[in-house]
């Protein structure tokens, strides 16, 4: 059973940082994709960040260019998402997906306040 | 960027009810369209792939078409459990883009 658990949300001021983690079970993880959606409160879906099998090739929604890093782990079957500079806006529900979106975790919230 | 204009934003439906959601796409999306059902309070659930393929799970209620630019997303006999948003994405192209989502509420 293909299984994504999200961690490491949590409130954050502005300006500071945050790495969501997001641990993948139940399938070969380096054989597929992996991608960040998130959810504003009370709003619609927004993809966030996109990133390949092998990790070579990254892929960001221009509001998070340059601040928002997406990684992986193929050891560890784990991706993670390096989040800088963070603003209000991006205050959300952060989903990792997998394999054309059909597989999605239960979300870890990030709250950016003072 | 791919547009995805969704619509209705809300629909009101009785029991047994037959509906329907559009999703037109700014460009060609060569079918390459999911849909999504999302209670409150909880992560998406893929419904259909690829325009039409059911995802395993999915009641057969639930249906999809399309081509193109434009795509439809049904459900015939509307049940209880049936009440959720939901959302249509494209996958054809980077930026992938959801449209703006459906609440479906009982009548």
């Amino acid at each position: 059973e293909v299984q994504l658990v999200e961690s490491g949300g949590g409130l954050v001021q502005p300006g500071r940082s945050l790495k969501l983690s997001c641990a993948a079970s139940g399938f070969t993880f380096s054989n597929y994709g992996m991608h960040w959606i998130r959810q504003a409160p009370t709003k619609g879906l927004e993809w966030v960040a996109s990133i390949s099998p092998s990790g070579g090739s990254t892929y960001y929604r221009d509001s998070v260019k340059g601040r928002f890093t997406i990684s992986r782990d193929n050891a560890k079957s784990t991706l993670y998402l390096q989040m800088d500079s963070l603003r209000s806006e991006d205050t959300a529900t952060y989903y990792c997906a997998t394999r054309a979106f059909a597989y999605w975790g239960q979300g870890t919230l990030v709250t950016v306040s003072s | 960027d791919i547009q995805m204009t969704q619509s209705p934003p809300s629909l009101s439906a009785s029991l047994g009810d037959k509906v329907t959601i559009t999703c037109q796409a700014s460009q060609n999306i060569n079918k390459y369209i999911a849909w999504y059902q999302q209670k409150p309070g909880k992560a998406p659930r893929q419904l259909i792939r690829y325009t039409s393929t059911l995802v395993s799970g999915t009641p057969s209620r639930f249906s999809g078409s399309g081509s193109g630019r434009d795509y439809s997303f049904s459900i015939s006999n509307v049940e209880s459990e049936d009440i959720a948003s939901y959302y249509c994405l494209q996958y054809d192209n980077l930026p992938y883009t959801f449209g703006a989502g459906t609440k479906l509420e009982l009548k």
